[in-house]
């Protein structure tokens, strides 16, 4: 597609539940970022890949959030066992390579947690 | 030290006024400064950037200022309009590269018809 593409838009699971969120970045894009945006606030970076190397993963909140990238291509953010806290949009980017050209986002993924 | 600090949380200006949002920072190793432009349910979309050699930058009606001394820098946004209400978030980051970016904090802007 023409863009990054961020599935599902929206997800409402229960308390404990294990969740999964889709990234499909811009074809030919080797770095690619994603975010936690909390309402009203401004970005949290989570994780970072170059390829399907995550040189940073600095940002993951805890061990129940992990990532992965196959392919150089898609990625899957994963949160195990939800908490409350975890309710937030999780936005995608991608770019060229590392440092070239700007980070292109998708539209996120409004996760609700009950 | 990481911190970029942006003000104000939200901002009102009737159209055609100029919106000026601002973001401050402590880190001297910083060496690349972008704008990004939110709108509701959608993700950021780089707007502008600058590099801290230059001490302004214009696109189109948007313009960066830069205060390399007072670690400052500054978007305007001239001749507003009802279609440039969103959020805007400043960032900040090392090496010229957009790598783990630090983002401000947001700006919500309205403008008004």
């Amino acid at each position: 597609g023409a863009g990054v593409s961020q599935s599902p838009s929206n997800k409402v699971t229960e308390k404990g539940k294990d969740v999964e969120l889709r990234c499909d970045p811009i074809s030919g894009h080797t770095a690619l970022y994603w975010y936690r945006q909390s309402l009203g606030q401004g970005l949290e970076f989570l994780i970072y890949f170059q390829g399907n190397s995550a040189p940073d993963k600095s940002g993951l909140p805890s061990d129940r959030f992990s990532a992965e990238r196959t392919g150089g291509s898609v990625s899957t953010l994963t949160i195990q066992r939800t908490q409350q806290e975890d309710s937030a949009v999780y936005l995608c980017a991608s770019s060229l390579a590392e440092g070239a050209g700007p980070q292109h986002f998708g539209d996120g993924t409004r996760l609700s947690i009950l | 030290q990481q911190q970029v600090k942006q003000s104000p949380q939200s901002l009102i200006v009737q159209k055609g006024g100029i919106p000026i949002i601002n973001c401050a920072y402590e880190n001297t190793a910083f060496d690349y400064f972008p704008w990004y432009q939110q709108f509701p349910g959608k993700g950021p979309a780089l707007l502008i950037a600058i590099r801290p050699d230059v001490s302004e930058k214009k696109e189109g009606r948007f313009t960066i200022s830069f205060n390399k001394s007072a670690k400052q820098f500054s978007l305007h946004i001239m001749d507003s309009q009802p279609g440039d209400s969103a959020t805007y978030f400043c960032a900040a980051s090392i090496g010229g590269s957009n790598y783990q970016l630090i983002w401000g904090a947001g700006t919500k802007l309205i403008i008004k018809p």
